[in-house]
């Protein structure tokens, strides 16, 4: 069945440090991937996404590249900031349907 | 983007009452929604998919008899936790897509709490 994983957290860094957040798949044939972010008190919100091998997804100075190759969907951001504390949550929906499946999420804590 | 909203957004009941938590798309018609539960410091994981009008299709594992889905509207999906016990507690969260897109806009959530 499909899978993702990411990098358990809480990831902690300073304002302006550089943030990664690995995320890996298992699926069938080329999912849509996404990025979810759910801030403290409220809902997931999509951040960005990606729906073929390649393609590039940007927000708000986030992106992820989809590596069809490595089956990942890497989460960048050059310069957090302490608005960036949230959960993320990165998530696949297969070619073929409409259910999303989610990592386990990791908390981020920027500190000023 | 568009709004979800859930109500209650917290609830504490008593092991074997009903509970009853309703999400409604604002905005927009949600043609097909989905539920999920989230535990503590875990991922959501799907409980069911219900499209207006139809009966629920809920994922293994899922008691559809203890976990009533109700979807008769556009606007409108209730889940009826029934005869709760404390092993239900969890975060409950609702989704929404409008057929036009296939993004999902999700509620912010409801936390229930069975004594």
């Amino acid at each position: 069945g499909n899978s993702v994983t990411q990098m358990e957290g809480p990831v902690t860094l300073s304002e302006e440090a550089f943030l990664t957040i690995n995320c890996t798949y298992t699926a069938t044939g080329y999912p849509s991937l996404f990025w979810y972010v759910q801030y403290p008190g409220e809902g997931l919100q999509l951040l960005l996404k990606a729906t073929k091998a390649d393609d590039k997804g940007s927000n708000k100075g986030f992106e992820a590249t989809y590596r069809k190759e490595t089956t990942s969907f890497h989460l960048e951001k050059g310069s957090v900031q302490v608005s960036d504390s949230a959960v993320y949550f990165c998530a696949l929906r297969p070619a073929a349907g409409n259910k999303l499946t989610f990592g386990g999420g990791t908390r981020v804590l920027v500190k000023p | 983007g568009a709004v979800v909203s859930q109500h209650p957004s917290w609830v504490i009941c008593k092991s074997g009452t009903s509970v009853k938590i309703e999400c409604r798309s604002l905005d927009f018609q949600a043609t097909t929604m989905f539920w999920y539960r989230q535990f503590p410091k875990q991922s959501l994981m799907l409980m069911a998919t219900s499209n207006e009008g139809s009966k629920a299709t809920y994922e293994q594992g899922v008691e559809k008899d203890k976990f009533l889905i109700n979807h008769a509207s556009l606007t409108l999906s209730t889940l009826t936790v029934t005869s709760a016990h404390p092993e239900d507690s969890s975060f409950y969260i609702c989704s929404g897509t409008s057929g036009r897109t296939d993004t999902q806009y999700f509620g912010p959530g409801t936390r229930l709490t069975v004594l």
